[in-house]
Parts: structure tokens; sequence; C-alpha cells
């Protein structure tokens, strides 16, 4: 089967840096993906390693070792409006037909 | 702007009704397209894998029979929830892969609540 594992839930406080981790063990890798969203919207894309190493993307960085099997989201300067789920997500091939699989996410508090 | 659009956003219906669910690709054209299915600060369950041209692929668990999915153009696809009870209130979201697998766009979702 298919298996990625993320925290439930991670709070931090506006201004901090707030890094959620995700490991994953599926029976195929082509890359690793974050997405965000919130309550009531659907998920929109953050971003994406096929290699490893750290992505940087603005606030956000996402870190892959594919060696392993682990990746992370930090997120910088949290603003309250980060307060949001964060979805990790494998890619298995290259295929934009097949599907990708979703970590069950991780719902992010920011206070004040 | 979107490239994946769903409607409608919303929409209430009688038990025992029937609800259809559209999905399209706006600027790029999509051989499939995935349904999902997400209750209130859960997890994206993946519902099917609509295929155009074929078959939706079904996962395990999800009645083919009351989630009826047609992918009629490379641009479109149909989720209809059939003879809906209340149960089947929930958020869905359909999405579709652009380019190498690498990036899913998802469409608005829509929330169904079945009274």
């Amino acid at each position: 089967g298919q298996s990625l594992e993320q925290p439930s839930e991670v709070t931090a406080v506006e201004g901090a840096i707030v890094q959620i981790n995700c490991t994953y063990q599926t029976s195929g890798f082509y890359g690793l993906s974050w997405y965000q969203q919130h309550d009531g919207g659907a998920p929109t894309f953050l971003s994406y390693n096929a290699l490893d190493g750290l992505e940087e993307t603005g606030r956000f960085s996402s870190f892959l070792s594919r060696s392993d099997s682990y990746g992370y989201l930090l997120l910088q300067e949290l603003q309250m409006k980060d307060s949001a789920s964060y979805f990790c997500a494998v890619s298995l091939t290259m295929n934009r037909d097949d599907k990708i699989i979703f970590g069950k996410g991780t719902r992010l508090h920011i206070l004040p | 702007g979107a490239v994946v659009s769903q409607h409608p956003s919303r929409v209430i219906c009688k038990s025992g009704t029937s609800v259809k669910i559209e999905c399209r690709s706006l600027d790029f054209q999509a051989t499939t397209m995935f349904w999902y299915r997400q209750f209130p600060k859960q997890s994206l369950m993946l519902m099917a894998t609509s295929n155009e041209g074929s078959k939706a692929t079904y996962e395990q668990g999800v009645e083919k029979d009351k989630f009826l999915i047609n992918h009629a153009s490379l641009t479109l696809s149909t989720l209809t929830v059939t003879s809906a009870h209340p149960e089947d209130s929930s958020f869905y979201i359909c999405s579709a892969n652009r380019g190498g697998g690498t990036e899913a766009f998802f469409g608005q979702g829509t929330r169904l609540t079945v009274v």
C-alpha cells in the first residue's frame, strides 16, 4: 500500500518559523509536492521536489531526501493567513494520468 | 487564473434525488481527472479516477452505481451522485494533472448538502 505520514496538527506563533515533516512509503516515487488548503476552499499547489535538496519560493521552502523517504515544508515569517491545512503528496510516476497520493494533512494553527 | 473549474460550488438537494457535478479543464486537455471527497477537517479521499473515453476506475469501497462518473471529452468530467442521502453530504473536489504529473490542479469544490 501507499503511506504518507505527517503530523495532524502544528501550532506556531505569528512571525515564527515552522517545519512540517512528511515521510512516505510508496510503490514508486517521482516527486514530492505540497499543497495548502484553507477551510472551505480547494487545495492549491505550493511546491515540488524531484531531486534531493531545498527548493525556496518566497517564505516557503521545501526539502527532500530521497534516500530517507523524507521531506518537509518550511514556512517562515508566519502570518495569520497561513493558518490552513498542508498536505504532502507523492507523484508515483511522471505520467500525469497517474494519481497523486496525498497525506492526511497537517492543520497549522497560528497564534497572534 | 483557475485551470480547473468545478460547478456548482454549492448545492442543496432533497433526499432521493440525483446531483450532477461538472469538472472542466480550462486551458489544457485532461485525459484523466480525479474525484475526491472530503469531510470537515479530514483528508482528501480519492473516490475514483475518471478516464476519457473509458470507464472510471473506482477506489475500494466506493459504490460505482451510486457515484456515476462520465468523462465525455478531453476537458469535461462529471460526477453524478444518484439517489442522494444525508450521509452523502460532503465536499467533493475534482483535480487534473498538467504537464509531467507533478502538479495537481483542483477545482473549487462542491459543497453538497442532502436534506
